[in-house]
């Protein structure tokens, strides 16, 4: 099994300004997966990470508000800009090695104020 | 957009009861369902992987059950401690490698 070193495990922020957050594996994956959980809601999708190719993103998700980076085949982080108290959540990454395995960094739970 | 859905949404029990609860997916083009144990700031643990219509998987005093045709798998937990305390989520696999999360089952157990 992969390793995902994530972080911060957790942060308190204000308002209007952006977090980056960074999830390292220790071996290479070919596709990474950026989730969020708001409070009482589903883990949904927010972005798969591509190395070398733009971020595709869901429906309701924008670069401009996740920009999200995939330098190499390890690593990647997600930006979460101009925060409002909506953005608290939990946020995990994820890398796929094919249908059958998942591994997942261990979050970083975002509080805005 | 897969509708993959768990219930209950949270559950108390007592320490030695046994319990159960339910993911439902789509049926069509299904290609596998994954469970995860979630606690706290700790990575989700995979449990299971199922793929075939009537697999069932045990692992210890947990167990789980898979339906493809009807698109329904339930978890089992026998003797609840309360180390199992946690966040349970399924997972489907359908047409491409993405997994489509449920909401989860958060479980409860008092000593």
């Amino acid at each position: 099994s992969a390793v995902i070193s994530q972080k911060p495990s957790r942060d308190i922020c204000q308002r209007g300004t952006s977090l980056t957050i960074q999830c390292q594996v220790d071996s290479q994956v070919t596709m990474m997966f950026w989730y969020r959980q708001q409070p009482g809601q589903s883990l949904t999708l927010i972005a798969t990470a591509n190395q070398g190719s733009e971020a595709t993103y869901e429906s309701g998700f924008v670069i401009d508000k996740f920009p999200i980076s995939r330098p190499n085949l390890t690593f990647s982080t997600l930006t979460v800009s101009n925060m409002s108290p909506e953005d608290s959540s939990i946020y995990l990454c994820s890398a796929d090695r094919g249908r059958s395995e998942a591994f997942f960094g261990q979050g970083t739970r975002l509080t805005v104020v | 957009i897969l509708n993959v859905e768990q219930s209950p949404q949270s559950l108390h029990v007592q320490e030695g009861d046994s319990t159960n609860f339910t993911c439902s997916f789509p049926s069509s083009n299904f290609y596998a369902l994954h469970w995860y144990r979630w606690e706290t700031a700790k990575s989700p643990e995979a449990l299971f992987v199922m793929t075939l219509n009537g697999d069932e998987k045990k692992k210890g005093r947990i167990s789980a059950t898979l339906n493809t045709k009807e698109g329904y798998s339930y978890l089992y937990i026998k003797g609840s401690q309360p180390e199992d305390s946690a966040t349970y989520l399924c997972a489907s696999n359908h047409a491409g490698n993405m997994l489509t999360f449920g909401g989860g089952t958060r479980l409860m157990v008092k000593p």
